[in-house]
């Protein structure tokens, strides 16, 4: 497709397993960034990728959270020991450059934690 | 602490009326700033921007207004339509090293009733 492409949809763990959740940035796009929502609230960045490497980390809430984009196209966000907390819709987007373009978003992965 | 604000929870018009969605902000490093919209169960799509060097900005039936001295945006939608009903996202940006990082507002759900 045209667009921003993450899956699964939806994910349903238990509390303490590992996760990896999918995103398919749109085709040329160098830039991609991961976003996590929680209910409520609005998306709160997470990392960025400029190419292969992460260009900014920042956003990530503590060391069980980790991504990799290893060939500049496809990233997953990897979770380990999930907690309830953790429960929120990831949001993945990216852009042409990661200048002042504008980012467009995948529909998101609801990830719940039970 | 949020660094972009959205006040209103929810706003409810009637269609063919104007919509304004307000913003406030508090960091005045923000130079660029965006409004997302998004339906249930899909990703924020980019609406309309404005960069801190102009006052208004003007795509269609939406209009955004910039008052950098109140650092306070709105987005205004005339005449608006029962699909404009969904929730609309604010948010900012800094030039420079981190021009990619996007802070959001928590969102104003609008709903237009025909």
């Amino acid at each position: 497709g045209a667009g921003v492409s993450q899956t699964p949809s939806n994910k349903v763990t238990e509390k303490g397993k590992y996760v990896e959740l999918r995103c398919d940035p749109i085709s040329g796009h160098t830039a991609l960034y991961w976003y996590r929502q929680s209910l409520g609230q609005g998306p709160e960045f997470l990392i960025y990728f400029q190419g292969t490497g992460a260009a900014d980390d920042s956003g990530l809430p503590n060391d069980r959270f980790f991504a990799v984009r290893p060939e500049g196209s496809v990233s997953t966000l990897k979770i380990q020991r999930t907690e309830r907390g953790d429960s929120a819709v990831y949001l993945c987007a990216s852009s042409l450059t990661g200048g002042p373009t504008e980012a467009f978003f995948g529909q998101g992965t609801r990830l719940t934690v039970v | 602490d949020q660094q972009v604000k959205q006040n209103s929870p929810s706003l409810s018009v009637q269609e063919g009326r104007i919509s304004i969605l307000n913003c406030d902000y508090t960091n005045s490093m923000f130079d660029y700033f965006l409004w997302y919209k998004k339906y249930p169960a899909e990703g924020p799509t980019f609406l309309i921007s404005i960069s801190s060097i102009k006052d208004k900005n003007e795509d269609g039936r939406f209009t955004v207004f910039l008052n950098k001295s109140a650092k306070h945006l709105s987005l205004h939608i005339v005449p608006s339509q029962p699909g404009d009903s969904a929730v609309y996202f604010c948010a900012a940006r800094i030039s420079g090293g981190s021009n990619y990082k996007l802070t959001f507002g928590k969102g104003t759900l609008l709903t237009v009733n025909p």
